[in-house]
């Protein structure tokens, strides 16, 4: 069983589209994230949802929208596809969100859903 | 946040043991010191993480000196498949809110 696992793996797509990826964990954790990794493979961190609560939206254009159905998933909508979109998306999730126990505030990541826009 | 600074690439050869240091010299009294690695075409995955002196896992070991200024992931008679980035990574506890800043990394290649 994939722990954090995120589909679509590839997704190419025309500037303008919208699409979604979808994320999903299975280890209980309450909170959640999505990272961006570009070309140049820097990792950055986009959002963080706590119990289906935004916590950390990290100057993200507002074509990008997240959305937490329950504390397992945590799904990434993105409107008007440009081509800096272009990049591998990593869903990732931690059992808390910060504090405390340091084990807990481990993040476990999906494989990546890399987006080309073309 | 404590700006990290690692070397960006490291070769070795396999059974031999590596050693990653990575500087942080701002780093504040509450941060922690956590160390990802990355293959290619999957996410980050979670090695080590320490606040001082030793901490030793199955996989790696991690010191750091006294004044916490640095760090050095140790990794005990690589093989081909240790081949990957190593992110450095120092963190508060509560106020970064469990953002993770990746820094560049260094690119570990283990030749045969």
């Amino acid at each position: 069983d994939t722990a954090v696992s995120q589909t679509p793996k590839y997704l190419v797509t025309q500037m303008g589209n919208d699409k979604s990826i979808k994320c999903e964990q299975n280890l209980g954790h309450d909170t959640m994230y999505w990272y961006k990794q570009d070309s140049k493979k820097f990792l950055k961190i986009m959002f963080s949802y706590n119990n289906k609560e935004l916590i950390i939206n990290e100057t993200v254009p507002n074509r990008f929208s997240p959305k937490s159905p329950d504390k397992a998933h945590l799904n990434l909508h993105i409107n008007s596809l440009e081509l800096g979109d272009s990049a591998v998306y990593f869903c990732a999730s931690s059992q808390r969100l910060a504090g405390g126990d340091l084990a807990k505030n481990i993040q476990y990541f999906g494989a990546g859903t890399r987006l080309s826009v073309l | 946040l404590a700006k990290t600074t690692q070397p960006i690439s490291m070769d070795s050869y396999e059974g031999q043991e590596v050693n990653i240091t990575c500087s942080h010299n701002n780093i504040a009294t509450n941060d922690y010191i956590t160390w990802y690695q990355q293959f290619p075409s999957q996410g980050p995955r979670f090695i080590i993480q320490g606040y001082k002196t030793k901490v030793t896992n199955e996989v790696a070991s991690l010191f750091i000196p006294a004044d916490r200024k640095s760090s050095t992931l140790s990794l005990p008679r690589v093989s081909l498949s240790d081949t990957a980035v190593y992110y450095c990574l120092v963190g508060d506890r509560g106020s970064t809110l469990g953002r993770l800043y990746f820094g560049r990394g260094t690119q570990l290649t283990v030749w045969p």
